[in-house]
């Protein structure tokens, strides 16, 4: 079964504004950690933020911010003020079981972002 | 700092010949990991090491497949013989302990 899920294939936003990318996960896991990456066109993958599945607050990193819903299992990443250069494939990722010595990644099949001047 | 480092960038090769990818994790990360990203299958975990040593090869498509890590910071993706639906792009990533894993530039592999 998918662990993560990206329903969205590929979005279009305005530049300077707000866009919102779904991911969904499936654990039976208390305690796990939840990672969007950046991929440009240039292939490179960029780590961009990271939500553990305890804390209290949402992760915030710059324009990026993790709209973090426990309950839905649900971790959708919220970039502001759209910029050209945020034009890539988003992918979410997650990992289980982070108090154990177990780091692999699960991730999603991504998301691309086209920001349109 | 630098980053992980992987060699060569591009590699095109012949069906049935020998394709060894290499990485260097970043300095003082004790897991490494390799990946491969195709259009089809996304992607996709193919092994990784804690301290040097291989947890979890579950990835690995096939026996001509093979993964080493002889020292902290070195380590080789082989194919032997490799063959054209092994073209796809080789990520190497390294992490310190459950911190957030940082990517090389990938490999962009083509078996023709």
């Amino acid at each position: 079964a998918q662990k993560i899920t990206q329903t969205q294939p590929g979005m279009f936003v305005q530049e300077k504004e707000a866009v919102t990318l779904d991911c969904t996960y499936d654990t039976s896991d208390q305690s796990y950690g939840l990672f969007w990456y950046k991929q440009p066109s240039s292939g490179e993958m960029i780590f961009l933020i990271y939500q553990g599945s305890y804390d209290e607050q949402n992760a915030t990193e710059g324009r990026y911010s993790l709209n973090f819903q426990k309950a839905r299992k649900s971790a959708n990443l919220v970039i502001s003020a759209s910029q050209l250069g945020d034009s890539a494939m988003y992918f979410c990722a997650m990992r289980e079981s982070v108090f154990s010595n177990d780091y692999k990644l699960s991730f999603g099949a991504g998301t691309t972002v086209t920001v349109r001047a | 700092d630098a980053g992980v480092i992987q060699s060569p960038r591009h590699e095109v090769t012949e069906m049935g010949q020998e394709v060894t990818l290499r990485c260097k994790p970043i300095s003082g990360h004790n897991s490494l990991f390799w990946y491969r990203q195709t259009m089809m299958r996304g992607l996709e975990l193919l092994i990784y090491f804690n301290n040097n040593v291989p947890i979890d090869d579950s990835g690995m498509p096939e026996d001509r497949f093979s993964a080493k890590m002889p020292n902290a910071s070195f380590s080789t993706l082989k194919i032997q013989p490799s063959e054209p639906r092994d073209s796809a792009v080789y990520f190497c990533a390294s992490s310190h302990s459950n911190q957030p894993q940082h990517f090389g530039d990938g490999t962009r592999l083509s078996i023709l």
